[in-house]
Order: C-alpha cells, then sequence, then structure tokens
C-alpha cells in the first residue's frame, strides 16, 4: 500500500519561530510537492521538486523554501513564521505518467 | 499560464438528484486532467483521471477540449457523496494545478 506520511497532524508556533514540516513517501517517486490548503482558495502549489536536490517555485512560495536531499523525503521551512502562514498543509508525491498520493496534511497554527 | 476553476463554492441536492461538479481550465497544451475527493477527516483522495475514461462510485467526467472542461456527474447522488471535490490539472512539467474545490452537500 503506497504511503506518504507527514511528520506532525498538528503543529503550533509562534511568530518568527523557524518551522520545518516533513514528508517522507516509500514509493520511489520522482515528484513530490507542497501545498497549502485554505477554504474558499483551495490547494495553491508553494513548491514543486522533480528531482533530488532539484525545485521549483509554485504559486505562493514566499515566506517558505523547501529541501530534497534524498529522494523521499521532501521538507517545507518556514524561515520565520507569520500569522498569515496558518494553514493545513499538504504534501504528495506521484511519478510523472501517476496521479499525486497525498499525506494526511499538518495543520500549523501560527500565534 | 494555467488555471483550474472550480465556479461553486458549494453545491446542495437531494438525495437521489443528478450531480453535476463544474471544472473549467485554461492550458495551452494537451492537458491531463483528475478529480479529486476529500471525505471528512481523510486525506484528498484520487477520484477518476480523464485518461481513465471509467466510472468510478457512479461518477463520470468527459473531457470536453472545445470547451476546456471537465465536469463531474452523477445521475442519483447518495449521502455518502457528501465531501470536498476538487479539479486539477497535470502540465507538462509536472505539476499538478488544483481548482479551488466544490463542496457537495448531499440532503436526506
Amino acid at each position: 500500500d503506497v504511503k506518504v506520511t507527514q511528520s506532525s497532524r498538528y503543529l503550533v508556533k509562534r511568530t518568527g519561530e523557524k518551522v520545518f514540516l516533513e514528508c517522507v513517501q516509500d514509493m520511489d517517486h520522482e515528484n513530490m510537492f507542497w501545498y497549502r490548503q485554505d477554504p474558499g482558495l483551495g490547494l495553491r502549489l508553494i513548491y514543486f521538486s522533480y528531482d533530488v536536490k532539484m525545485k521549483e517555485k509554485g504559486d505562493i512560495p514566499e515566506g517558505y523554501s523547501v529541501s530534497r536531499e534524498k529522494k523521499e523525503r521532501f521538507s517545507l521551512i518556514l524561515e520565520s513564521a507569520s500569522t498569515n502562514q496558518t494553514s493545513m498543509y499538504l504534501c504528495a508525491s506521484s511519478q510523472p505518467t501517476s496521479h499525486g498520493f497525498f499525506g494526511p496534511g499538518t495543520r500549523l497554527t501560527v500565534l | 499560464a494555467q488555471r483550474v476553476t472550480q465556479p461553486e463554492k458549494l453545491l446542495s441536492v437531494f438525495k437521489g438528484a443528478p450531480v453535476e461538479l463544474k471544472c473549467n481550465y485554461s492550458y495551452s497544451g494537451s492537458p491531463e486532467l483528475f478529480w479529486y475527493v476529500q471525505y471528512s477527516r481523510q486525506r484528498l483522495q484520487l477520484l477518476l483521471r480523464h485518461i481513465s475514461r471509467e466510472s468510478i462510485k457512479g461518477f463520470t467526467a468527459d473531457l470536453n477540449k472545445g470547451e476546456t472542461s471537465f465536469h463531474l456527474k452523477k445521475p442519483f447522488a447518495q449521502e455518502e457523496d457528501s465531501a470536498m471535490y476538487y479539479c486539477a490539472l497535470r502540465d507538462s512539467s509536472y505539476k499538478l494545478i488544483f481548482g479551488s474545490g466544490t463542496r457537495l452537500l448531499v440532503r436526506p
């Protein structure tokens, strides 16, 4: 059974903190994605990685960075968390010819 | 730029009524389109993709390139169909672009 896991289901951080969200997939997928999901806005792509150490900005990369040192792991980093980054964060992975498989999400609250 | 538009935030129907969730896209190439569903407290999962042309849980979707649409349809809605539905497009660089989603509420 394919699996995408995210390090935390719920996270509460303070403004200005550095935040790491981790995502791991066990399907040997080349592509990995980070989205944020907000009511009325749907899923917005933050960053996309198509190979180890390769990344591409999505629609809303400001305030975020990513790291992909190993194929199975894709990390999202909030350098200095702000209240407007309070959201549900979804990680996904795919092969070029497959659909995306999603993790359970991390609900981040920034106080 | 590629874009996926779902014009309805909420669609409310009675059990047994037909359902159509609208999706329009803008993309200059040949897109690959998907419908995803998210049931309450569950992760987002694939419902169907246009290349497979199959019916899943009674839902179908046809790609209409002329109207750039990929509407999701079901002839008789069930209460268990209540969920968030997202239309998505995969572009030539393999990015998945999603619409804003439609919440389907099926009333008894």
